[in-house]
């Protein structure tokens, strides 16, 4: 059983559109973060959100903890071809430093 | 910025022999690294924790005889993949807790296949 859930699974849009990425769980979690994967590499950090109902801005991409901590979501603004990528959320439950992958949304975006 | 190096980046081996991975944190002390593995367009799945100076711990469907790890020392861990078989072929990436700051860093990743 996945503890995150993201949706969708895969979008495929053009240069200049918006979208918007969600990241649900049934659990509680004390912090969430967000990764974009290239291939072949290792995820990066994009951000950390800790408190129930943040927002956080990143350049084109807004990022929002649920009020109850169980699910984020990340939105790009005008959406360029470098953005394409998988993006991964990952949550910290309390009383652990076990991060959890979600199930991760594979972004085309074409010039 | 925190930086782990991983190693090797790719590495091809034949069905029945043991392969290991390096994780180092370059820049910082990590008492705790992790290990994922990765398949192709899905997510990671954390196989293990490793804390410094101490056994592993498995995540729940994880063989420990197979997926060998140790963590020497503050700034390197390691999985050994034992008798590796055709279906141990994957995507390995490690990931270091710094003992100072909350972040996680993680490694280039591993491509393993298995012939």
């Amino acid at each position: 059983t996945q503890l995150l859930e993201q949706s969708p699974q895969f979008l495929s849009i053009q240069e200049g559109e918006n979208l918007t990425v969600y990241c649900n769980s049934s659990s509680v979690f004390s912090s969430l973060q967000w990764y974009r994967q290239e291939p072949g590499e290792g995820p990066v950090l994009l951000v950390t959100v800790v408190t129930g109902g943040e927002v956080k801005k990143l350049k084109r991409l807004t990022f929002q903890f649920g009020d109850a901590r169980k699910d984020s979501s990340l939105h790009i603004t005008a959406a360029q071809p470098g953005d394409t990528g998988l993006y991964l959320c990952a949550g910290l439950r309390d009383n652990t430093d076990k991060l959890i992958f979600g199930t991760g949304t594979r972004l085309q975006v074409f010039p | 910025g925190a930086v782990v190096s991983q190693h090797p980046s790719r590495v091809i081996c034949k069905s029945g022999t043991s392969v290991k991975i390096e994780c180092r944190s370059l820049d910082f002390q990590a008492t705790t690294m992790f290990w994922y593995r990765q398949f192709p367009k899905q997510s990671l799945m954390l196989m293990a924790t490793s804390n410094e100076g101490s056994k592993a711990t498995y995540e729940q469907g994880v063989e420990k005889d197979k997926f060998l790890i140790n963590h020497a020392s503050l700034t390197l861990s390691t999985l050994t993949v034992t008798s590796a078989h055709p279906e141990d072929s994957s995507f390995y990436i490690c990931s270091a807790r710094d003992i100072m700051f909350y972040g996680y860093t993680f490694g280039s990743g591993t491509r393993l296949t298995v012939v």
